[in-house]
């Protein structure tokens, strides 16, 4: 069966900080994979999307980039965390439909 | 471009009894796929039910089901005998037809209550 792993749950981060948030996926091929930000109390926005190693569709023009290096690997980065930049993170595959998502990350910029 | 419209911001049920949650949708595709998702506090995004547009026969998956009108563009969830765990937001999503955009669109929520 296939499985997303998303890494780490928590993270409190200084503004001006890198951020690396890592997704991997198990169990499947060549699947299309999505990152999602929820601001406290709203609904789901996506960042990013992928389709294949290497290629990266951006939704929103923002402080945040994504990267496909391996097939089932998939993540967000930023150079210089702002303050906006925290919220609750998700990242979520497909294959088809539906989307099935990890257990998300809440990214705290201080 | 797609939107889902989710009107209702909150909505409060007794346990055992049955809730309705709304959802609109805007598209121009004659096909394409609906979804109910379920984020409990633990912030996990649950698939509670899907809808393929070309079905006629709205879907059912136990307790929920839902009332599809596709001329309308509605789309809502019947919770039938509520339980405290269905205690969640609920999130309206829209997929595009296979073969076109990848990306599901999402609903602002509705954060359902149940009372015991």
């Amino acid at each position: 069966s296939q499985t997303i792993h998303q890494w780490p749950a928590t993270l409190v981060q200084p503004v001006g900080s890198p951020l690396s948030l890592e997704c991997t996926v198990e169990g499947t091929s060549n699947p299309n994979l999505y990152w999602y930000r929820q601001a406290a109390g709203r609904g789901l926005q996506l960042l990013f999307y992928s389709v294949g190693i290497g290629q990266i569709s951006s939704e929103v023009p923002q402080n945040l980039s994504a990267s496909r290096p391996q097939d089932r690997q998939f993540i967000l980065s930023s150079k210089k965390l702002l303050l906006s930049d925290s919220g609750f993170y998700l990242c979520a595959w497909s294959w088809g439909s539906p989307l099935h998502f990890g257990n998300g990350t809440r990214l705290t910029v201080t | 471009a797609q939107t889902v419209t989710q009107s209702q911001p909150e909505m409060s049920v007794q346990e055992a009894e049955t809730v309705t949650l709304s959802c609109t949708y805007d598209t121009s595709e004659s096909d394409y796929y609906l979804f109910w998702y379920k984020q409990p506090p633990s912030r996990q995004m649950i698939l509670v039910i899907r809808q393929e547009a070309y079905k006629q026969q709205n879907a059912t998956e136990n307790r929920f089901s839902v009332n599809f009108q596709k001329a309308a563009k509605s789309f809502s969830l019947k919770i039938s005998d509520s339980q405290l765990g269905d205690a969640a937001m609920y999130f309206c999503a829209y997929k595009g037809p296979q073969g076109g955009s990848e990306k599901l669109v999402f609903g602002k929520g509705t954060k359902l209550t149940v009372n015991p």
